[in-house]
């Protein structure tokens, strides 16, 4: 299993840009969620889906849309790029019933 | 979800146990007691839950008090890929909540 991969791994955008994020999951995880992590800081949750073709909103979700067209996949638009989007993000899976995530890589994302 | 309190850092020896405490005082009866890791700049990694006995696995142990109202996680032999930020995030577990509130965590420094 390749677990949760996400790409790209790097980003620099300029403001107002538009991009997504990718995140997909070989594990047949029904949950999967995007958090944000700035620096020195704990992870916050933007977005998160309980399967597809549900999705709802975390603690931070100005600014960016998710859809969840399969099992497999959660990307994570960012429709107007600004420097406040300028992060880490990761994103993670798991089984419904159980709160043991798994987490990706994460991408590095410089608005400028 | 409850709150926790973590020491900023702790030094821990390498070879010998490392124990992360953890106070959440106003946990509530069905919500279990998370641990993470986050390596520099990984993805967070889960390494064990409890809801009121303690559990081991091959990576670490959690003792949960009587009362619930703290834990501690044990790294029985601390190795330095052991340094990492360690969370601890109290959380229901199951349908209808899967948000991890991370915090700022303890960051962990093994020593040679």
């Amino acid at each position: 299993n390749a677990g949760v991969t996400q790409t790209p791994k790097f980003q620099v955008l300029k403001t107002g840009q538009s991009m997504t994020l990718q995140c997909a999951q070989d594990m047949n995880h029904e949950y999967m969620s995007w958090y944000r992590q700035d620096p020195g800081m704990g992870l916050r949750l933007i977005h998160y889906s309980v399967g597809a073709g549900i999705t709802d909103q975390g603690e931070v979700p100005n600014g960016y849309n998710v859809s969840r067209s399969t099992t497999e996949d959660f990307p994570l638009r960012l429709l107007s790029a600004a420097p406040s989007q300028t992060s880490v993000y990761f994103c993670a899976s798991s089984f419904l019933r159980k709160n043991e995530q798994f987490f990706g890589p994460g991408t590095r994302l410089t608005v400028l | 979800d409850a709150k926790t309190t973590q020491p900023p850092s702790m030094d821990c020896a390498e070879g010998r146990a490392a124990n992360l405490p953890c106070n959440h005082s106003t946990i509530s009866g069905n919500e279990y007691v998370y641990w993470y890791r986050q390596i520099h700049s990984q993805g967070p990694q889960y390494i064990i839950h409890g809801l009121k006995n303690n559990e081991t696995n091959e990576m670490a142990s959690l003792i949960i008090t009587e009362d619930r109202k703290s834990s501690t996680l044990i790294l029985p032999h601390a190795t330095l890929r052991d340094t990492a930020v360690y969370y601890c995030i109290v959380s229901l577990s199951g349908a209808g909540s899967y948000q991890l509130t991370f915090g700022k965590g303890t960051k962990l420094s093994v020593i040679p």
